[in-house]
């Protein structure tokens, strides 16, 4: 079955030092994975994809098929990550997005 | 990508009624599909629209209580149906895209309150 397991509900950093919000998934086969941020007030958006080995406003994320980890990281934090952050798991072609419960960052000043 | 719309944005609804959700997207799409996000949650599918033919749904979601349509590649509907305080909820439109292989796009939501 999928799972994806987001280990943290809240993750409290201070401006300035690194972030790792932790991602372990369990699939099968060989699954895409993604991380969606969803600010306040707006909607959930794509942020990045491990496919696309991109980084995306300072993150970026490795996928370990060894540990099936997807965690996501960004060395300095911000004010404006402060945000929920859901990691995302999805089968080849037509298969829907399996999300886990969501981490919610809170950088302070 | 896709610019997805959803109407109502919000409803506050009277227990025992029903609610029809519209997901318009402006470009064509592989697949759409209906989630739900309930207060404190994350998201939960409901079911994948299949144009025109039954949607698919995942355990624990019923075709009586969600019925879906989806006429064509562009359009979609979920109705919930005779309500209570429970389905209480977010309900968000999602995409995939011609092209974009395996990314979703998801709609802003219809916020639903039922009393």
């Amino acid at each position: 079955a999928q799972r994806v397991t987001q280990p943290e509900k809240l993750l409290s950093v201070f401006k300035g030092a690194p972030v790792e919000l932790k991602c372990n998934y369990s699939y099968s086969g060989s699954p895409e994975l993604f991380w969606y941020v969803q600010y306040s007030r707006q909607r959930l958006q794509l942020l990045l994809r491990h496919i696309s080995r991109e980084s995306i406003k300072g993150f970026t994320a490795d996928l370990n098929k060894g540990e099936t980890s997807f965690h996501l990281k960004k060395p300095f934090a911000q004010e404006e990550d402060s945000a929920m952050y859901y990691c995302a798991l999805s089968g080849r072609g037509n298969t829907p997005l399996v999300f886990g419960k969501g981490t919610r960052l809170s950088v302070i000043a | 990508s896709a610019v997805i719309s959803q109407k109502p944005s919000r409803d506050i609804c009277q227990r025992g009624t029903s609610l029809t959700i519209q997901c318009q997207v402006d470009s064509q799409v592989t697949m759409m599909f209906w989630y739900r996000q309930q207060p404190g949650q994350s998201l939960t599918l409901i079911a994948t629209a299949n144009q025109g033919s039954e949607a698919t749904y995942e355990s624990g979601f019923v075709i009586d209580k969600f019925p879906i349509s989806r006429p064509n590649l562009t359009f979609s509907t979920l109705t919930v149906s005779n309500m209570s305080p429970e389905d209480s909820s977010i309900y968000l439109c999602s995409v995939k895209v011609q092209g974009e292989k395996d990314t979703q796009y998801f709609g802003p939501g219809t916020r639903l309150t039922v009393l």
